[in-house]
């Protein structure tokens, strides 16, 4: 069973309001990603970090930074929310390993509303 | 680019019945190919991983199988039950990162 963690699970915020959201894991894995899921659609890769002080923006455009001090946290921040960024965001870890062997590990997810 | 299709979208089936649920992908320089299972509001839990080199994987009443040369992969679910009730995903390694690109999902409904 993987041990990977998200808080808040749900959040309602107003627009302009900075949030951050949390992710951490106690596997020890190297590699960590967040992703975005809107309703009824695939999930998209946003950040992900091959270890601490690395970070890499994914293949989906974002105006979310994250920062990794800690192997074992990735928060998430928006500086200014706004409606266009509720959405679902997923966080998934995976250990260092050979290429085509690694599975992510998923957290629960946080649901965020911006009105 | 990566692109991954999951046909069909949903699927209700009755108890009992053997279902089988479809991935395609368009680029087969893939490292492995991957199943999740979604339950309503929550993460993503890895099922199944087929690498590149393996033609299949079974798990309890899974099976999943990779056919790269057609860029297809299946999941084969026997003796459905109302547990198997989730939404599925299949992902694989593509993107300017290298990174995992999904499917859509199937949305399963398994009736008592």
């Amino acid at each position: 069973e993987a041990d990977i963690y998200q808080t808040p699970r749900y959040l309602v915020i107003g627009t302009g309001k900075k949030i951050t959201l949390e992710c951490s894991q106690t596997m020890g894995h190297d590699k960590m990603y967040w992703y975005q899921q809107d309703p009824g659609m695939e999930l998209h890769l946003i950040h992900y970090s091959y270890g601490v002080n690395s970070t890499e923006k994914g293949d989906l455009s974002s105006e979310s930074t994250v920062s990794r001090i800690r192997t074992e946290h990735f928060p998430l921040t928006l500086e200014s929310a706004r409606p266009s960024h509720t959405s679902q965001y997923l966080c998934a870890s995976s250990e260092t390993r050979t290429r085509g062997t690694d599975t992510q590990y998923f957290g629960p997810g946080t649901r965020l509303t911006v009105l | 680019k990566q692109e991954v299709t999951q046909i069909p979208a949903a699927l209700s089936v009755p108890e009992g019945e053997n279902l089988v649920l479809n991935c395609s992908f368009t680029d087969s320089a893939i490292y492995n190919l991957q199943w999740f299972r979604q339950d309503p509001g929550k993460g993503l839990t890895s099922l199944l991983l087929i690498q590149s080199s393996q033609r299949e994987q079974t798990s309890g009443r899974l099976n999943a199988s990779l056919d790269k040369s057609s860029g297809r992969s299946t999941l084969y679910i026997a003796a459905s039950q109302p547990g198997d009730s989730a939404t599925y995903l299949c992902a694989c390694y593509g993107g300017s990162q290298g990174n995992l690109i999904f499917g859509k999902g199937t949305k399963l409904s398994v009736k008592p």
